[in-house]
């Protein structure tokens, strides 16, 4: 098993829709996790951090499920400009290495 | 404002030559992370340094890479004697502190390419 995993799509999804993606990880002793976006051909580009409270920015709602080990983002109101591969990354305590999914692509139709 | 900064953007490199990556942090940060990413792959972990310090360099491979970070000026990650295997985009990124939440920005990358 993959220590994150994230489903790969690619999700199409029409403009103002709300999108969700998840990301599961496999280490319970997980500390800290993250959301990001990489544009083709560009650097990942921190999104969120995801707290034990989850988080809201905006549009962008990050949750975390410690239980059953995953992470979650949600896009209300998507816009073109949404478009982007979406990556989660999780590190381990006492870890400061970052263990990234391997991303959902995504892509916002007109 | 300056981000995290790489150069050279792009580096085309014939077989068995070496490569010097370079990677300056973002002001104040002092904690540098190297991170590649092979096409249609995902971003692996390869070396985390601290001035002067390599803290954790788990994913380097064990041969022909090496990384450091002097007390003055760039991080570098040296490749030597380079193969077609290791053409991938190489990221740094820098994080201030190590609190409970190790924010990482990432630079814009260098693309490799070994003919």
């Amino acid at each position: 098993r993959k220590e994150v995993e994230q489903d790969p799509g690619p999700f199409n999804v029409p403009e103002g829709a709300t999108v969700a993606f998840n990301c599961t990880y496999s280490n319970s002793a997980s500390q800290s996790f993250f959301w990001y976006r990489q544009d083709c051909r560009k650097e990942p580009k921190l999104l969120m951090s995801v707290y034990s409270s989850g988080n809201e920015d905006g549009r962008f709602t990050a949750q975390l499920n410690r239980a059953s080990q995953y992470i979650s983002l949600l896009i209300r109101d998507s816009k073109l400009s949404d478009s982007a591969t979406y990556l989660c990354a999780v590190n381990d305590f006492g870890n400061e290495k970052l263990t990234f999914g391997t991303g959902t692509r995504l892509t916002i139709i007109p | 404002n300056a981000g995290v900064m790489q150069n050279p953007r792009h580096l085309v490199r014939r077989r068995g030559q070496e490569a010097r990556l370079r990677c300056s942090p973002m002001k104040g940060h002092s904690h540098v992370y190297w991170y590649r990413q092979l096409p249609e792959e995902g971003l692996k972990f390869m070396v985390y340094l601290q001035k002067e310090n390599i803290i954790d360099e788990s994913g380097m491979p064990k041969e022909r890479f090496s990384a450091e970070f002097p007390k003055e000026g760039p991080s570098i990650l040296r490749i030597q004697q380079v193969v077609r295997g290791d053409s991938a985009a190489y990221f740094c990124a820098s994080s201030l502190n190590t609190g409970e939440f190790y924010e990482q920005y990432f630079g814009p990358g260098t693309r490799l390419t070994v003919t």
